[in-house]
Protein backbone atom coordinates (compact mmCIF):
# COMPACT_ATOMS: atom_id res chain seq x y z
CA UNK A 1 0.00 0.00 0.00
CA UNK A 2 1.13 3.23 -0.81
CA UNK A 3 2.15 5.79 1.98
CA UNK A 4 3.83 8.88 3.29
CA UNK A 5 4.84 9.28 6.28
CA UNK A 6 6.17 12.37 8.16
CA UNK A 7 8.19 13.18 11.12
CA UNK A 8 8.72 14.15 13.99
CA UNK A 9 4.67 14.88 14.76
CA UNK A 10 5.38 17.81 16.27
CA UNK A 11 8.88 20.18 16.82
CA UNK A 12 9.62 22.56 18.54
CA UNK A 13 12.09 25.51 17.94
CA UNK A 14 13.95 28.54 19.45
CA UNK A 15 14.04 31.42 17.17
CA UNK A 16 17.40 30.43 14.83
CA UNK A 17 17.72 27.10 15.86
CA UNK A 18 17.86 25.17 12.65
CA UNK A 19 16.26 21.96 12.07
CA UNK A 20 14.93 19.30 9.53
CA UNK A 21 11.65 17.81 9.02
CA UNK A 22 10.95 14.11 7.15
CA UNK A 23 8.61 12.70 4.59
CA UNK A 24 9.62 9.14 3.60
CA UNK A 25 7.28 7.90 1.44
CA UNK A 26 6.81 4.18 -0.58
CA UNK A 27 4.98 4.77 -3.38
CA UNK A 28 4.90 2.50 -6.82
CA UNK A 29 6.58 5.33 -9.27
CA UNK A 30 7.04 9.20 -7.89
CA UNK A 31 5.30 11.79 -10.45
CA UNK A 32 6.51 14.98 -8.14
CA UNK A 33 6.41 15.86 -4.36
CA UNK A 34 5.14 18.52 -2.32
CA UNK A 35 5.58 20.63 -0.19
CA UNK A 36 2.44 23.03 1.55
CA UNK A 37 2.58 25.27 4.80
CA UNK A 38 -0.68 25.11 6.52
CA UNK A 39 -1.86 27.73 9.17
CA UNK A 40 -4.91 26.46 11.75
CA UNK A 41 -8.37 26.95 9.79
CA UNK A 42 -6.87 27.49 6.95
CA UNK A 43 -6.28 25.37 3.36
CA UNK A 44 -2.27 24.21 2.69
CA UNK A 45 -0.15 27.13 0.63
CA UNK A 46 2.08 25.71 -1.87
CA UNK A 47 5.75 25.50 -0.97
CA UNK A 48 7.98 23.35 -3.43
CA UNK A 49 7.74 20.77 -5.78
CA UNK A 50 10.19 18.33 -6.61
CA UNK A 51 10.25 15.69 -9.29
CA UNK A 52 13.06 13.51 -9.33
CA UNK A 53 16.31 12.71 -7.04
CA UNK A 54 18.90 14.97 -6.40
CA UNK A 55 16.48 17.94 -7.14
CA UNK A 56 16.63 20.24 -4.14
CA UNK A 57 14.48 23.70 -4.43
CA UNK A 58 14.92 27.15 -1.94
CA UNK A 59 12.42 30.16 -0.89
CA UNK A 60 13.55 32.01 2.29
CA UNK A 61 14.78 30.38 4.77
CA UNK A 62 13.44 26.95 3.95
CA UNK A 63 15.25 24.59 1.38
CA UNK A 64 13.68 20.96 0.35
CA UNK A 65 15.44 18.02 -0.68
CA UNK A 66 14.16 14.82 -2.50
CA UNK A 67 15.91 11.17 -2.58
CA UNK A 68 14.54 7.99 -3.72
CA UNK A 69 13.28 6.91 -0.50
CA UNK A 70 12.28 10.57 1.04
CA UNK A 71 12.52 14.25 1.49
CA UNK A 72 13.68 16.46 3.73
CA UNK A 73 12.51 20.21 4.80
CA UNK A 74 15.18 22.35 6.39
CA UNK A 75 14.65 25.41 7.89
CA UNK A 76 17.62 27.93 8.59
CA UNK A 77 17.15 30.09 11.47
CA UNK A 78 13.84 30.03 12.09
CA UNK A 79 11.43 32.73 13.01
CA UNK A 80 8.10 32.46 15.35
CA UNK A 81 6.71 33.42 12.02
CA UNK A 82 7.10 30.63 10.50
CA UNK A 83 5.63 28.09 12.98
CA UNK A 84 2.64 26.26 11.19
CA UNK A 85 2.05 22.80 10.41
CA UNK A 86 4.11 21.36 7.23
CA UNK A 87 2.70 19.20 4.82
CA UNK A 88 4.13 16.77 2.71
CA UNK A 89 2.36 15.31 -0.51
CA UNK A 90 2.67 12.77 -3.17
CA UNK A 91 1.63 11.98 -6.73
CA UNK A 92 2.00 8.44 -8.37
CA UNK A 93 2.56 8.38 -12.13
CA UNK A 94 -0.91 7.54 -14.12
CA UNK A 95 -2.81 8.44 -11.18
CA UNK A 96 -4.75 11.86 -10.63
CA UNK A 97 -4.90 11.84 -7.14
CA UNK A 98 -2.25 13.16 -3.86
CA UNK A 99 -1.64 11.34 -0.72
CA UNK A 100 -0.74 13.70 2.39
CA UNK A 101 1.36 12.83 5.66
CA UNK A 102 0.00 13.95 8.58
CA UNK A 103 2.01 16.77 8.84
CA UNK A 104 4.70 18.37 11.11
CA UNK A 105 3.71 20.61 13.64
CA UNK A 106 6.34 23.34 13.93
CA UNK A 107 6.26 25.78 16.80
CA UNK A 108 9.14 28.52 16.90
CA UNK A 109 9.82 30.27 20.19
CA UNK A 110 11.19 33.85 20.24
CA UNK B 1 -2.69 37.20 -7.93
CA UNK B 2 -5.27 34.44 -8.68
CA UNK B 3 -6.94 32.26 -5.97
CA UNK B 4 -9.15 29.59 -5.63
CA UNK B 5 -12.10 30.26 -3.83
CA UNK B 6 -14.48 28.54 -1.51
CA UNK B 7 -18.42 28.91 -0.41
CA UNK B 8 -19.75 29.00 2.29
CA UNK B 9 -16.52 29.31 4.51
CA UNK B 10 -19.00 27.16 7.24
CA UNK B 11 -22.03 25.06 7.16
CA UNK B 12 -24.25 23.60 9.94
CA UNK B 13 -26.45 20.98 8.45
CA UNK B 14 -28.79 18.69 10.39
CA UNK B 15 -28.01 14.45 9.79
CA UNK B 16 -29.76 13.69 6.91
CA UNK B 17 -29.77 16.73 4.72
CA UNK B 18 -28.07 17.38 1.44
CA UNK B 19 -25.51 19.89 1.18
CA UNK B 20 -23.59 21.64 -1.69
CA UNK B 21 -19.75 22.89 -1.15
CA UNK B 22 -19.20 25.52 -4.27
CA UNK B 23 -15.64 26.23 -5.06
CA UNK B 24 -14.08 28.59 -8.07
CA UNK B 25 -10.82 27.52 -8.97
CA UNK B 26 -8.34 29.09 -10.65
CA UNK B 27 -9.70 30.24 -14.53
CA UNK B 28 -6.70 28.94 -16.66
CA UNK B 29 -7.08 25.36 -14.54
CA UNK B 30 -7.93 22.55 -16.21
CA UNK B 31 -7.42 20.08 -13.40
CA UNK B 32 -9.93 20.27 -10.32
CA UNK B 33 -9.81 18.45 -6.96
CA UNK B 34 -11.91 17.98 -3.64
CA UNK B 35 -10.07 17.02 0.19
CA UNK B 36 -11.25 16.58 3.50
CA UNK B 37 -9.96 16.92 6.51
CA UNK B 38 -11.35 15.82 9.89
CA UNK B 39 -9.78 18.06 12.96
CA UNK B 40 -6.60 16.82 14.00
CA UNK B 41 -6.44 14.56 11.16
CA UNK B 42 -4.48 14.26 7.51
CA UNK B 43 -5.72 16.05 4.73
CA UNK B 44 -7.78 13.46 2.68
CA UNK B 45 -7.99 12.48 -1.33
CA UNK B 46 -11.99 12.52 -2.16
CA UNK B 47 -12.24 13.10 -6.15
CA UNK B 48 -10.15 14.83 -9.08
CA UNK B 49 -12.06 16.04 -11.99
CA UNK B 50 -10.76 16.67 -15.64
CA UNK B 51 -12.08 16.87 -18.91
CA UNK B 52 -15.98 17.34 -17.41
CA UNK B 53 -15.48 13.51 -15.77
CA UNK B 54 -14.18 12.35 -12.77
CA UNK B 55 -10.65 11.00 -13.08
CA UNK B 56 -9.78 9.87 -9.78
CA UNK B 57 -11.65 9.08 -6.58
CA UNK B 58 -11.12 7.15 -3.02
CA UNK B 59 -12.93 4.92 -1.17
CA UNK B 60 -14.69 7.71 0.83
CA UNK B 61 -15.87 9.46 -2.20
CA UNK B 62 -19.14 6.90 -2.30
CA UNK B 63 -22.66 6.91 -3.85
CA UNK B 64 -23.33 9.60 -1.10
CA UNK B 65 -20.81 12.56 -2.95
CA UNK B 66 -21.10 13.74 -6.22
CA UNK B 67 -19.34 16.50 -8.02
CA UNK B 68 -20.34 18.65 -10.61
CA UNK B 69 -18.91 21.48 -13.18
CA UNK B 70 -22.37 23.23 -13.68
CA UNK B 71 -20.82 26.15 -15.70
CA UNK B 72 -17.28 27.22 -16.36
CA UNK B 73 -16.28 28.46 -13.65
CA UNK B 74 -18.04 27.20 -10.35
CA UNK B 75 -16.93 23.38 -9.20
CA UNK B 76 -19.52 21.69 -6.50
CA UNK B 77 -19.57 18.91 -4.37
CA UNK B 78 -22.35 17.31 -3.29
CA UNK B 79 -22.97 15.09 -0.40
CA UNK B 80 -26.84 13.60 -0.47
CA UNK B 81 -27.56 12.69 3.52
CA UNK B 82 -25.19 14.06 5.12
CA UNK B 83 -23.58 11.60 8.20
CA UNK B 84 -21.95 12.71 11.82
CA UNK B 85 -18.73 11.65 10.30
CA UNK B 86 -19.19 13.94 7.41
CA UNK B 87 -18.10 17.22 9.87
CA UNK B 88 -14.74 18.08 8.35
CA UNK B 89 -13.17 20.85 6.65
CA UNK B 90 -13.59 20.59 3.07
CA UNK B 91 -10.54 22.10 0.76
CA UNK B 92 -11.06 22.40 -3.27
CA UNK B 93 -7.92 22.30 -5.21
CA UNK B 94 -7.32 23.02 -8.94
CA UNK B 95 -4.33 23.15 -11.18
CA UNK B 96 -3.54 24.19 -14.37
CA UNK B 97 -1.76 21.18 -16.33
CA UNK B 98 -0.84 17.46 -15.43
CA UNK B 99 2.03 18.49 -13.91
CA UNK B 100 1.42 21.60 -12.35
CA UNK B 101 1.20 23.20 -9.20
CA UNK B 102 -2.21 22.06 -6.91
CA UNK B 103 -3.60 25.26 -4.96
CA UNK B 104 -6.20 24.64 -2.65
CA UNK B 105 -9.05 27.43 -1.83
CA UNK B 106 -9.42 28.19 2.17
CA UNK B 107 -12.05 25.87 3.09
CA UNK B 108 -15.44 25.36 4.25
CA UNK B 109 -15.94 24.22 7.62
CA UNK B 110 -19.15 21.96 7.98
CA UNK B 111 -20.61 20.59 11.07
CA UNK B 112 -23.47 17.92 10.85
CA UNK B 113 -25.24 17.96 14.17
Amino acid sequence: EDQVTQSPEALRLQEGESSSLNCSYTVSGLRGLFWYRQDPGKGPEFLFTLYSAGEEKEKERLKATLTKKESFLHITAPKPEDSATYLCAVQIYNFNKFYFGSGTKLNVKP
Amino acid sequence: EPEVTQTPSHQVTQMGQEVILRCVPISNHLYFYWYRQILGQKVEFLVSFYNNEISEKSEIFDDQFSVERPDGSNFTLKIRSTKLEDSAMYFCASRRGDEGTQYFGPGTRLLVL
